[in-house]
């Protein structure tokens, strides 16, 4: 139980163009979704919380306008990257916690996205 | 300073114990977190422990807990080359994770 899925696992695209990313609970319903942002070698960045049917919460120095995020139902959380730059190519993870069982609010984790802006 | 602290790097051998630590700041967070990833993927979740215990095992893994000095630790027994990953720890705080630098466990044959 608690999958989630990542939709594409990797992406090359031209600078300019937007970018979606799709993060699935395959097996559960999340009420609250993360998105993480990875650079190599490092820890993962939290760049905003995002709750079905309602707007993201953002992270202090994260551009809502670039990092556009849409939680339209309780299995699906889209994160689309505009006007992409070759600076924002990195590894973007989701996670969803699933609202109920002895782990408190466990976060799951999709096995990424890896963007490559040329 | 980082609000979780791990030491970067742990090289062992294989069939040796992996001990990984973890220090953290918010003594009001509930659930700890030993997170693992493998190059080019996710995060898996391995264990985690509740801030009112002290120990939990696992099959391999064992957690120990010292919340008076806010430190984790994570014991891996018989150690294995698919072991060998990067281990996060994280804690809680207001409904989000935060995450150490990650351990780069090494394991040589």
């Amino acid at each position: 139980g608690a999958v989630v899925s990542q939709h594409p696992s990797w992406v090359i695209c031209k600078s300019g163009t937007s970018v979606k990313i799709e993060c699935r609970s395959l097996d559960f319903q999340a009420t609250t979704m993360f998105w993480y942002r990875q650079f190599p070698k490092q820890s993962l960045m939290l760049m905003a919380t995002s709750n079905e049917g309602s707007k993201a919460t953002y992270e202090q120095g994260v551009e809502k306008d670039k990092f556009l995020i849409n939680h339209a139902s309780l299995t699906l959380s889209t994160l689309t990257v505009t006007s992409a730059h070759p600076e924002d190519s990195s590894f973007y993870i989701c996670s969803a916690t699933e609202p109920t069982g002895n782990s408190g609010e466990t976060q799951y984790f999709g096995p990424g996205t890896r963007l490559l802006v040329l | 300073g980082e609000d979780v602290e791990q030491s970067l790097f742990l090289s062992v051998r294989e069939g040796d114990s992996s001990v990984i630590n973890c220090t953290y700041t918010d003594s009001s967070s509930t659930y700890l977190y030993w997170y693992k990833q493998e190059p080019g993927a996710g995060l898996q979740l391995l264990t985690y422990i509740f801030s009112n215990m002290d120990m939990k095992q696992d099959q391999r893994l064992t957690v120990l807990l010292n919340k008076k000095d806010k430190h984790l630790s994570l014991r891996i027994a018989d150690t294995q080359t698919g072991d060998s990953a990067i281990y996060f720890c994280a804690e809680t705080k207001g409904g989000k994770l935060i995450f150490g630098q990650g351990t780069e466990l090494s394991v040589k044959p």
